[in-house]
């Protein structure tokens, strides 16, 4: 079963730190693009950060670049954001996403969604 | 960053047709993917590369683009179709990408 968990989400400060992952399962995870997409509850999707199968490109929002880094190690199967100097802006649902086609990035949508882990910045 | 504009609400009776649209600079060049997502779920992809559907996805949903508007288009809604729309491209800036700001489907 194609699968992808995140983890790491929980409570910060603002100002603090807080570093995300996600575990890839049932497709060769070192072939495609993998993103992090997050949502206020009740709002809309917010795309934060993506990077290449083979980690050469990267992006960032606008509201997170500077702050936030993606990175991924597929021997691994896994996906990582490090969020620093965290906002209260920050605090939403983050979701990893993979790539639809192997070898694109962000041309074919994102086809494999995992749950979810929360994140709550407040003092 | 550029911005992908979508209708914040419509409503379609069952069985009829409803139409949601994206408008956006970037759809010029890049495709549009479409997603649904209903309360306390993850996001679902339901179309990619602007008519693509992925496996599961039942037919009456297609795509088309004209410019830079991009369509979602449900053909004889069911009452499992009322849920947000959200379209996503490609920004043209920096590997970054774009979601617009959903549309809420209502079946009537």
């Amino acid at each position: 079963e194609v699968q992808l968990v995140e983890s790491g989400g929980g409570s910060a400060q603002p100002g603090r730190s807080l570093r995300l992952s996600c575990t890839a399962s049932g497709f060769t995870f070192d072939d495609y693009a993998m993103y992090w997409v997050r949502q206020v509850p009740g709002k809309g999707l917010e795309w934060v950060s993506g990077i290449s199968w083979n980690s050469d490109s990267a992006g960032y929002a606008d509201s997170v670049k500077g702050r936030f880094t993606i990175s991924r190690d597929n021997a691994k199967k896994s996906l990582y954001l490090q969020m620093d100097s965290l906002r209260s802006e920050d605090t939403a649902v983050y979701y990893c996403a993979k790539e639809t086609r192997g070898y694109n990035y962000g041309l074919n949508g994102m086809d494999v969604w995992g749950q979810g882990t929360t994140v709550t910045v407040s003092s | 960053s550029s911005e992908l504009t979508q209708d914040p609400a419509v409503s379609v009776a069952l069985g009829q047709t409803v139409r949601i649209t994206c408008q956006g600079d970037t759809l010029r060049s890049y495709y549009a993917s479409w997603y649904q997502q209903k309360p306390g779920q993850a996001p679902t992809l339901v179309l990619y590369n602007t008519n693509y559907r992925p496996s599961g996805i039942p037919d009456r949903f297609s795509g088309s683009r004209s410019g830079t508007t991009a369509s979602l288009t449900i053909t004889g809604a069911q009452a499992e179709d009322e849920a947000d729309y959200y379209c996503n491209s490609r920004d043209f800036y920096n590997n970054q990408l774009v979601f617009g700001g959903g549309t809420k489907v209502t079946v009537l």
